[in-house]
């Protein structure tokens, strides 16, 4: 089982709606954990980073929430675009002693629609 | 700013063929990785480097080699190709490993083997 579940696998809203996908993580221990968008044929492009201390971040149209207790994540997109159709993923790190790894979920499929 | 840059974008082989994929970036980052990316799964780690000279296997090494001889140039190589190789490979570097450095992807190597 993936240590980092996305729901849903995929998603389809009307231009100009809002959207929340959501994260959850059982990987420890936490380190951050950032949300990537990844465009059809692209490399995955970082949206936010959050660590632990930190509740809320934005860039620009989206928003990302953390609560480490509950170890759950959401990214709201505010009145989406088309160029928003892409996939979300959401990359847990871990650092234990020296070593570092990043938990990749398998991405939410994003899809607006006019 | 080129940023991270993978060659070829598609690739076929044989069963068996050897190849190289080519990384490169000019942001002087420290780390470097190369990842895999499969329909339904997130992305795996397949080695990686923290510096010239040092590399260290990830979760899927099994069938690749790398070396880092430059800070900038990272090459994966397929020994012998199988089809479970098919997949999307990507490359990323980050400025070290460091709690919150973001990390940059390529755009992605499309191979398939058959």
């Amino acid at each position: 089982k993936n240590q980092v579940e996305q729901t849903p696998q995929s998603l389809i809203i009307l231009e100009g709606k809002n959207c929340t996908l959501q994260c959850n993580y059982t990987v420890s221990p936490f380190s951050n954990l950032r949300w990537y968008k990844q465009d059809t044929g692209r490399g995955p492009v970082s949206l936010t980073i959050m660590t632990f201390s930190e509740n809320t971040k934005s860039n620009g149209r989206y928003t990302a929430t953390l609560d480490a207790d509950t170890k759950q994540s959401s990214l709201h997109i505010t009145a989406s675009q088309l160029s928003d159709s892409a996939s979300y993923i959401c990359v847990v790190k871990t650092r234990s002693g020296g070593n570092e790894k990043l938990t990749f979920g398998t991405g939410t499929r994003l899809t607006i629609i006019p | 700013n080129a940023g991270v840059t993978q060659t070829p974008k598609f690739q076929v082989l044989k069963t068996g063929q050897s190849m190289t994929l080519q990384c490169a970036q000019d942001m002087n980052h420290e780390y470097m990785s190369w990842y895999r990316q499969d329909p339904g799964m997130g992305l795996r780690l397949i080695h990686y480097s923290v510096g010239a000279g040092i590399t260290d296997q990830g979760e899927v090494p099994n069938g690749y080699n790398v070396s880092r001889s430059t800070t900038e140039d990272f090459p994966l190589r397929l020994l012998s190709a199988a089809p479970s190789q098919t997949s999307v490979y990507f490359c990323a570097s980050s400025y070290g490993a460091v709690l919150n450095t973001e990390a940059f992807f390529g755009q992605g190597t499309r191979l398939t083997v058959v």
